[in-house]
């Protein structure tokens, strides 16, 4: 069975400063990865996703996300945050081999302060 | 381009009443859709996926049940809703493969 960590609850971090949102996966196969942003009351919105080729991939909103398969992971990462980044994000998989299926992380907030 | 459609945005509901939420996909054929749970704005829980007419898997035993009587239309149902239904509730739909996901903007649930 697939399925995807997000051991952090909640991320704090100050304006300005770098950020990170953690995401491991366990999958049988090879993995299609996501991450999404959710505003409070809405759908998820897409951030970028990882298929193959090069190991960081970059997305929305100054977003990007560095696949590591020997660790199983698929951390969000942002160089200077701004407050407007305040949300739910989700990490989510797809098993190649049974694409059909798209599991999500329990999500993480992420608050940024002035 | 594609556009997915889900209603009712908020729905208040008595204990025992039946539900029906429905989703729609344009601007696209064969999606694979999906119903997820959304509980107290945390983890999204995946009810059921469709890959096709007909096709549906079911995740986690429940209450509730799904339907694709179209292409393009996703149903979720129940026959009598409990207070444990209370939730948001998000349709989304995928192409083949490695596309990402698109999500429709959600549906309140209160059962009272």
């Amino acid at each position: 069975a697939q399925s995807v960590a997000q051991p952090e609850d909640q991320v704090n971090v100050a304006e300005g400063n770098p950020l990170t949102v953690k995401c491991t996966y366990s999958v049988s196969g090879n993995p299609y990865l996501f991450w999404y942003v959710q505003y409070p009351n809405r759908g998820l919105q897409f951030l970028l996703k990882y298929i193959t080729g090069d190991n960081l991939v970059k997305g929305s909103y100054g977003f990007e996300a560095e696949f590591n398969k020997s660790q199983t992971s698929f951390h969000l990462k942002k160089p200077s945050a701004l407050v407007s980044d305040s949300a739910l994000y989700f990490c989510a998989v797809r098993d190649t081999g049974t694409a059909s299926k798209l599991t999500f992380g329990t999500g993480t907030r992420l608050q940024v302060t002035l | 381009s594609q556009t997915i459609h889900q209603w009712p945005a908020t729905l208040v509901q008595p204990v025992g009443s039946p539900l029906s939420l429905e989703c729609t996909v344009e601007g696209t054929s064969n999606p694979n859709l999906y119903w997820y749970r959304q509980a107290a704005g945390r983890g999204l829980q995946l009810l059921f996926y469709s890959v096709g007419i007909g096709q549906i898997s079911s995740e986690v035993p429940q209450n509730l049940s799904a339907s694709r009587p179209q292409d393009r239309q996703f149903i979720l149902s129940s026959k009598k809703l409990l207070l444990s239904d209370s939730g948001f509730y998000l349709c989304a739909w995928t192409g083949p493969w490695n596309t990402e996901a698109f999500f429709g903007q959600g549906t309140r649930l209160t059962v009272v």
